[in-house]
């Protein structure tokens, strides 16, 4: 069993739909990241959060360490938020090591 | 603009090469990062490096070997290329954390795709 698992692993929407992905992690945590990935390859680091709600633009991200999840979510989505959305955790101990989760496929179609 | 640059985006290379892939950071980024991903299996990491000349073996290092001479730049080494290590490849980059676990966020390059023939 992966230590990360995200859910949906395929996300299809409309324009505008709010979007909402989840990550649950079965380790202690130091820190969590979420990140983009577009087609073609380059990651991007949306956000890297160790409680609370982190906010930017259209996108925010949440996280519940005593629950083990966070959840990324995308308001007014549009056809650019099209990529894969990664989870990945810095486990306890570690400020260097991550542990990804296999990521998330959004389509947002017009 | 922060940056981390993979010298070759597309390679494709004869079983029994020796391959080099190239990763260079303006960040003056202590941790330095190869990982490989492949469908259905996500992001592993290769080796890792905390420092000049120092190298960390991940999750997946056989076939592979480092080289960090200089703090901006990280080397991947396969040795004699295979066809299995046909996948893409990321180099990445993060500040060392003042406090052990922090964690920083971590900067990735384009990617090279790797095809071994």
């Amino acid at each position: 069993k992966n230590e990360v698992e995200q859910s949906p692993q395929n996300l299809t929407a409309q324009e505008g739909e709010f979007i909402t992905i989840n990550c649950s992690y079965s380790v202690g945590i130091s820190a969590l990241h979420w990140l983009q990935q577009h087609p073609g390859g380059g990651i991007v680091s949306l956000f890297m959060l160790s409680s609370g709600k982190k906010k930017h633009g259209r996108l925010i991200a949440t996280i519940n360490i005593q629950e083990k999840h966070s959840s990324l979510h995308i308001t007014a989505s549009h056809p650019r938020d099209s990529a894969v959305y990664i989870c990945a955790v810095n486990s306890g101990g570690s400020n260097y090591k991550l542990t990804f989760g296999k990521g998330t496929l959004l389509t947002v179609n017009p | 603009d922060v940056k981390v640059t993979q010298s070759s985006r597309y390679l494709v290379k004869r079983t029994g090469e020796k391959v080099f892939l190239e990763c260079v950071q303006d960040m003056d980024h202590e941790n330095m990062f190869w990982y490989r991903q492949d469908p259905g299996l996500g992001l592993r990491l290769i080796y890792f490096s905390y420092d000049v000349k120092m190298k960390e073996k991940g999750d997946i290092p056989e076939g592979y070997s480092v080289s960090r001479e200089k703090k901006e730049r990280f080397s991947l080494i396969l040795e004699s290329a295979s066809t299995n290590q046909t996948s893409m490849y990321l180099c990445a980059s993060s500040e060392q954390g003042p406090i052990l676990g922090s964690g920083n966020t971590i900067y990735f390059g384009e990617g090279s795709w790797l095809t071994v023939v």
